[in-house]
Formats: C-alpha cells, structure tokens, sequence
C-alpha cells in the first residue's frame, strides 16, 4: 500500500465548476501536510500547507482530518490555468524529506 | 522563484555509463534533496544533503551517490547507468528539514538510458 493514495483522474470539469480531491495517507505519524501543484513538464511548485485548523487562500480551501487520515482540496470557480496536477504531500516525524501522492489531473474546460 | 539550476536539462546516455547530474542554488539552504519522478510513482526521494559533506539516503538510493563539496552545488551521480534509470530527477532545496518548511524545485533533468 502507498504512503500517500490519490486518485490519479482526471477531473474533467468546466470553467466556474467547483471541484474536489481527497487524498489519504497511511502513517500516522505525519506530520506535516501540502498540496502542490505540478504542470506538464514542470516542476512542482507549492500550492499551499494543509493546518489542522484547515486554511483558505482565495479560490483554494485545504482541509486535514487527522482521526481519518485524509486531506482535501476544493477548487472553487475554476480557471482554465488552474488545469495541472495536483500532488498530495506529507511529511513525516523525524524524516526531512517529502512523501509525494502520485498526483490528481485536473483539466478545466471552456 | 528560487535559485535553483539543474544541468544538464536533458541527457541521452547508453546502459554502463556513468552520469553526474548537478544542481545549484543561490538561496543558501542548508538542506538539498535530490528527488526522481516516474509514472504512477510520484516523486520519490534519492538521497538529500543536511549541510557541506553530510548526506544521507532516501527510499531510491540504489545506483545512485552524492556529493556536496559548498552550499551551493549538489551533485548526483549514476554509477553505471540501467534503463530503469530513465527518469526525471528534481532537486529541491529547503532552509530547515522541519515541520513546514517549504521545498523548492528546481526545473528537473530528464534522463534516458538506452
């Protein structure tokens, strides 16, 4: 079993659609928690820290369940350049690197 | 964006080779990690750096080795390339290894072996 399970799409959706992904992770011992955005053949840049207060930045809102281990991501009045995917990210207790979903594509329609 | 340069962008090379892959950052992190990404694999971690000469392995560390001379360059090397070598590697760069501080990319370098 993966450390960190999305489902791979895609998500196909038209402009102004709000959309949703879920990703579950399987230790519980992470501690930290991402969402990054990747476009084709680029590199992933950060899309925003996933709190367990859970936190919103404009058309983006991040949510942690700790009891049920999983974190989501809602899109909410899509663009055409929000269509990338997008990677689910924790981090564990006491490592230093990253543990990477192997990303959800999201293709946003006129 | 951050700093960061990874040479060469991409590579052609046959099985049995070696390969160095280089990057560089202008940030003056302490923590340099050197990650590859496959299909249906997401991105898995070689080995990362915690300061000038100090490494350590990640979960994909076979066949590969590091070295870190100055802050700045980090260099990974295949040994004798295979074909499941193919990939694209990223370098990420981060100021601490804690809690939630932030990794940065770089562009990534695709590699095939033939």
């Amino acid at each position: 079993r993966k450390e960190v399970e999305q489902d791979p799409g895609p998500f196909n959706v038209p402009e102004g659609a709000t959309v949703a992904f879920n990703c579950t992770y399987s230790n519980s011992a992470s501690q930290s928690f991402f969402w990054y955005r990747q476009d084709c053949r680029k590199e992933p840049k950060l899309l925003m820290s996933v709190y367990s207060s859970g936190n919103e930045d404009g058309r983006f809102t991040a949510q942690l369940n700790r009891a049920s281990q999983y974190i989501s991501l809602l899109i909410r009045d899509s663009k055409l350049s929000d269509s990338a995917t997008y990677l689910c990210v924790v981090k564990r207790t006491g490592r230093r690197a990253l543990t990477f979903g192997s990303g959800t594509r999201l293709q946003v329609q006129p | 964006d951050a700093g960061i340069t990874q040479s060469p962008r991409h590579k052609v090379t046959e099985t049995g080779t070696p390969v160095t892959l280089r990057c560089h950052q202008t940030e003056n992190h302490r923590y340099m990690y050197w990650y590859r990404q496959d299909p249906g694999h997401g991105l898995r971690l070689i080995h990362y750096s915690y300061g000038v000469k100090d490494t350590d392995k990640g979960e994909v560390s076979d066949g590969y080795s590091v070295s870190r001379s100055k802050t700045e360059d980090f260099l990974l090397t295949l040994e004798s390339a295979t074909s499941s070598q193919t990939s694209v590697y990223f370098c990420a760069i981060s100021e601490t290894g804690q809690g939630y501080n932030e990794q940065f990319f770089g562009p990534g370098t695709r590699l095939t072996v033939l």
